[in-house]
Order: structure tokens, then C-alpha cells, then sequence
């Protein structure tokens, strides 16, 4: 059973708009969370993470904010741009050994 | 900076052969992973090493095996291919401890089992 869930394969926006990424997750013990951005053929590149003593971690056009009573996070993207375009990875942990990712979702940019 | 490299980028297999994907990384990192990625699952951990010579299961680990005879390798092993076991596999570093520091990731090794 996925500890972490993307429930969004997809998404689609306009270039200059927000982007609203989603995950959700199920393990009360996670204290880390952070959002990873893949392009084809390429690894995961690490994007921005937040701690569980906090609930909004912002860098440059990128802010990730945490709900725990909800068990959800999501990374806002202000404004998107068509080279932001590609899979976003969120992932969990509760130990700094294992991570836990969720299924991605398809970020693209329409200029 | 090679950062984390992954040895080779395809590979074409028939079921039952043998392989190792190599995975070296240069930023002297003690933890080291390896994952694979299925279309609509995400990252699975396989295995994982918190240490030269230490290993440890992760999700999926039925059908490999890993070695880390060395800090800057972690080797994974197919012994009898399974079509199953298509998949991409990521390998990834970080340094250890309770410390907020991301996982680094390789490009990937594309598999093919026939």
C-alpha cells in the first residue's frame, strides 16, 4: 500500500498562471517532506523540502506548504514557466534513511 | 562534477541471464539507494546502504542483490532475469544522519528483460 499518493497523473496550465501540485500521505510518523522535478531521461533533481515543524517553506517561485492534520502537501509554482514542464515527485520520510515517493504528476507549461 | 553515475544507460537482457548495474558516486556520501520506476508506481526502493560494507531491504527487494564493497559503489545484482523486472533503475546518495539534506540522484539505467 503507497504511503504517499500523487492522485493527479497530469497537469495542465497556462504559462504565467499557478501551478498546484497535490500529495497526499498516510504514515503519521513522516517529519520530512520534499518535492523532486524529473525530466525525460534524467534523474530526480531535488526542488524544495519542508520540515514537519512547519507549514510553508517558500524559494523563489517555488512554495511548498504542509498540512499535517490533513496529512497533504502541495507545491505551488507562481508563475509557471514552460520550463517547468515535467514530472513532480513528492517524497516522505520519518528517519532521513528511507524515503517514500509518491506515482509523479505531469506538470506542463502552455506558453 | 560526475555527482552520482550510473553504469550502463541500456541494457537488453533475456530472461534468466545475469547482471550488475554499477552506481558510483563522487561527493563521499555514506547512504546510497537503488530504485526502480514503473509507469503509475513511482519510486520503489529495492535496497538501500547506510555504510561501506552494510545493506538493508527496501520495498521490493525479491529478485536482487547489492554490494557495497567500497563507499563510492553500490552494485546491484539481477541473477535470473525476469520480464518483472523491466523497469528504470535510479540510483541515489546522501550524506548520513539526521540531517534535512535531498538524495542525489544518477540519470538511470533503462532495462529490458525479454
Amino acid at each position: 500500500d503507497q504511503q504517499v499518493k500523487q492522485n493527479s497523473p497530469s497537469l495542465s496550465v497556462q504559462e504565467g498562471r499557478i501551478s498546484i501540485l497535490n500529495c497526499d500521505y498516510t504514515n503519521s510518523m513522516f517529519d520530512y517532506f520534499l518535492w523532486y522535478k524529473k525530466y525525460p531521461a534524467e534523474g530526480p533533481t531535488f526542488l524544495i523540502s519542508i520540515s514537519s515543524i512547519k507549514d510553508k517553506n517558500e524559494d523563489g517561485r517555488f512554495t511548498v506548504f504542509l498540512n499535517k492534520s490533513a496529512k497533504h502537501l502541495s507545491l505551488h509554482i507562481v508563475p509557471s514557466q514552460p520550463g517547468d514542464s515535467a514530472v513532480y515527485f513528492c517524497a516522505a520520510s520519518y528517519n532521513f534513511n528511507k524515503f517514500y515517493f509518491g506515482s509523479g504528476t505531469k506538470l506542463n507549461v502552455k506558453p | 562534477n560526475a555527482g552520482v553515475t550510473q553504469t550502463p544507460k541500456f541494457r537488453v537482457l533475456k530472461t534468466g541471464q545475469s547482471m550488475t548495474l554499477l552506481c558510483a558516486q563522487d561527493m563521499n556520501h555514506e547512504y546510497m539507494y537503488w530504485y526502480r520506476q514503473d509507469p503509475g508506481m513511482g519510486l520503489r526502493l529495492i535496497h538501500y546502504s547506510v555504510g561501506e560494507g552494510t545493506t538493508a531491504k527496501g520495498e521490493v527487494p525479491d529478485g536482487y542483490n547489492v554490494s557495497r564493497l567500497k563507499k563510492q559503489n553500490f552494485l546491484l545484482g539481477l541473477e535470473s532475469a525476469a520480464p518483472s523486472q523491466t523497469s528504470v533503475y535510479f540510483c541515489a546518495s546522501k550524506p548520513a544522519g539526521l540531517s534535512n539534506q535531498p538524495q542525489h540522484f544518477g540519470d538511470g539505467t533503462r532495462l529490458s528483460i525479454l
